[in-house]
């Protein structure tokens, strides 16, 4: 069954760090997202990409953040410059079309910032 | 803002019990819903979605929507041990034509052997 696949499963880095997260998403898919979830607190959308550009993202997402799809495979979140509080567990997520189809999540990456 | 709001729980229930499992969302014009299962320090897992006023079954559980009263819920018939965990309700919205799922903050459930 194809899934989505996220590197690596735990990150763990210094306050003002860069970090790069990866993820493979289905190889059909259209659409990816990023998501985190601050242990404890609910799921939260970050940024969507449609046809190599963001389609949305949300107030989390500022400018330390950015996302690149740079081969046509992998899809990638990257921190600039970490805060205690980037400290989640971060899951991409892939779909092949709009509205009522399933979105698949990867395992998730626990960024711990210390 | 865009809410999904559930009852945080925990909700426990006997073993081979029915488990019912309720959210509300403030986006009237939300189309598709999600019931996600999650557990401890994994990612979401899909159980179904619906998207239709009324019932929708899937072996052991029945997802049920309610638009006019902006209302969703998952019923877990026969439970078992291994259906402890939170239960993410997710609603697709949509700004400008672009999707996004909006989770509530999940219901932890636990069934009680």
């Amino acid at each position: 069954e194809p899934e989505v696949t996220q590197t690596p499963s735990h990150q763990v880095t210094q306050m003002g760090q860069e970090v790069i997260l990866r993820c493979v998403p289905i190889s059909n898919h259209l659409y990816f997202y990023w998501y985190r979830q601050i242990l404890g607190q609910k799921v939260e959308f970050l940024v969507s990409f449609y046809n190599n550009e963001i389609s949305e993202k949300s107030e989390i997402f500022d400018d330390q953040f950015s996302v690149e799809r740079p081969d046509g495979s992998n899809f990638t979140l990257k921190i600039r410059s970490t805060k205690l509080e980037d400290s989640a567990m971060y899951f991409c997520a892939s779909k092949s079309g709009t509205r009522d189809t399933e979105a698949f999540f990867g395992q998730g990456t626990r960024l711990t910032v210390v | 803002q865009k809410e999904v709001e559930q009852n945080s729980g925990p909700l426990s229930v006997p073993e081979g019990a029915i488990a019912s499992l309720n959210c509300t969302y403030s986006d009237r014009g939300s189309q598709s819903f999600f019931w996600y299962r999650q557990y401890s320090g994994k990612s979401p897992e899909l159980i179904m979605f619906i998207y239709s006023n009324g019932d929708k079954e899937d072996g052991r559980f029945t997802a049920q929507l309610n638009k006019a009263s902006q209302y969703v819920s998952l019923l877990i018939r026969d439970s078992q041990p291994s259906d402890s965990a939170t239960y993410l309700c997710a609603v697709n919205t949509v700004n400008f034509g672009n999707e996004k799922l909006t989770f509530g903050t999940g219901t932890r459930l636990t069934i009680i052997p």
